[in-house]
């Protein structure tokens, strides 16, 4: 069965500081990985997927991932933060069992100080 | 082009009710899968439909039901009502629910059981 499990439940950062999400995966068939963004009292927004393209996936806002097989990891990157990108952050993979569905990490709540 | 959309935003219901929440898919999608987020999680899978048949169900208990409509609308059921239903209930559409599509997600609905 596949899995995601995100690493910190919180991050904070400094407003154009680097910001860095973690998330790996268990799969054992190559996985279709996504990272969603979540605002309060909002439902979910896509922000980048991989489907076996290329590794390095550009998002929505400036967002990217890169798909790394041998680590098993899809950590999501933003060079520069900016106020607006706190939220909260959501891997996922595509699981192949039991109909079209997709299974979410535990979210990483992003903090941007001034 | 419209969203998905919910209804309601938001409802209160006692223990032991029953309640109907209400999801349109995305003009053109004939997935419907729904999700439930508790406070602090990430959502869960509950079930997926297609073409109007059940295509996926998570684990959860008989009391949560769904259906799909001619027009790919789709309802989803909760009977007798524990405080432990409360949550954010997602709904997503997709094109066809392959594995490459990308899910889209509705706004949500909060329930709250007291």
């Amino acid at each position: 069965a596949q899995s995601v499990t995100q690493l910190g439940s919180h991050v904070s950062v400094s407003e154009g500081a680097l910001v860095l999400l973690r998330c790996n995966y268990s799969s054992s068939v190559p996985p279709y990985l996504f990272w969603y963004v979540q605002y309060p009292n909002q439902g979910l927004q896509l922000l980048l997927k991989y489907t076996s393209a290329a590794t390095l996936v550009k998002g929505i806002n400036g967002f990217e991932a890169e798909f790394k097989k041998s680590e098993t990891s899809f950590h999501l990157t933003k060079p520069s933060a900016h106020m607006s990108d706190a939220a909260e952050y959501f891997c996922a993979v595509r699981d192949y069992t039991g109909g079209f569905k997709t299974i979410f990490g535990a979210g990483t709540r992003l903090f941007v100080k001034a | 082009d419209a969203g998905v959309t919910q209804s309601p935003t938001h409802l209160i219901k006692t223990r032991g009710q029953h309640v109907t929440l209400r999801c349109s898919p995305i003009s053109g999608h004939k997935s419907v899968s729904w999700y439930q987020q508790v406070l602090g999680q990430g959502p869960q899978f509950i079930f997926q439909y297609y073409e109007k048949e059940e295509r996926g169900r998570g684990n959860f208990p008989d009391r949560f039901s769904a259906r799909q409509f001619p027009n790919y609308s789709s309802e989803l059921n909760v009977n007798a009502l524990l405080l432990g239903d409360s949550a954010l209930y997602l709904c997503a559409s997709s094109i066809q629910g392959r594995n490459t599509d990308t899910q889209y997600f509705g706004p949500g609905t909060r329930l709250t059981v007291l």
